[in-house]
């Protein structure tokens, strides 16, 4: 298993631009989240879901859209970049939806928007 | 969810154990106490949970008060590799598996 995949890695965008962060995981599973952490701060949840078809705010919603069309994939969207969004990206996924289910997060993807 | 207080930072011999220590005072009966861990720059890590026995795995011990208002997390045997931030959360069994996480504790283990 490849586990929670994350791309890209790294992007710069400009302010006004907007662009898709990609999360996919092959686990089968039903929960999957995206965080988003600035510098010296814990994650913050920006978006969540509890299966295909299935979509919530978390923390910090706005300014981000989320879908969730199949169980694998579960992508992040950016429709006008502001600078306030420069940080870094995490997508999560677990088992169920039981809250005693361990998390899985993938590798990050580093936004600096100018 | 309850909230947690951690130190901002600790220091730890390299093959020492390292306590890391997390209140929660305002715990409810429902909730779980979770540790999860940080390496530099990467996703965090699950490490272990709870609710009020005490807990082992390969990777850490976790130690609940009685009262459950605080709790331990131990590494038996701390390695330069543990290095981390490492964050204490509570979460009820209810709502969806969201994770709210606090700024955690800073372990640096020592040579």
């Amino acid at each position: 298993n490849a586990g929670v995949t994350q791309t890209p890695k790294f992007q710069v965008l400009k302010t006004g631009q907007s662009m898709t962060l990609q999360c996919a995981q092959d686990m089968n599973h039903e929960y999957m989240s995206w965080y988003r952490q600035d510098p010296g701060m814990g994650l913050r949840l920006i978006h969540y879901s509890v299966g295909a078809g299935i979509t919530d705010q978390g923390e910090v919603p706005n300014g981000y859209n989320v879908s969730r069309s199949t169980t694998e994939d579960f992508p992040l969207r950016l429709l006008s970049a502001a600078p306030s969004q420069t940080s870094v990206y995490f997508c999560a996924s677990s088992y169920g939806l039981a809250s005693h289910n361990e998390q899985f997060f993938g590798p990050g993807t580093r936004l600096t928007v100018l | 969810d309850a909230k947690t207080t951690q130190p901002t930072s600790m220091d730890c011999a390299e093959g020492r154990a390292a306590n890391l220590p997390c209140n929660h005072s305002t715990i409810s009966g429902n909730e779980y106490v979770y540790w999860y861990r940080q390496i530099h720059s990467q996703g965090p890590q699950y490490i272990i949970h709870g609710l009020k026995n005490n807990e082992t795995n390969e990777m850490a011990s976790l130690i609940i008060t009685e009262d459950r208002k605080s709790s331990t997390l131990i590494l038996p045997h701390a390695t330069l590799r543990d290095t981390a931030v490492y964050y204490c959360i509570v979460r009820s069994q209810t709502g969806a598996n969201n994770l709210f996480f606090g700024t955690g504790t800073r372990l640096t283990v020592i040579p």
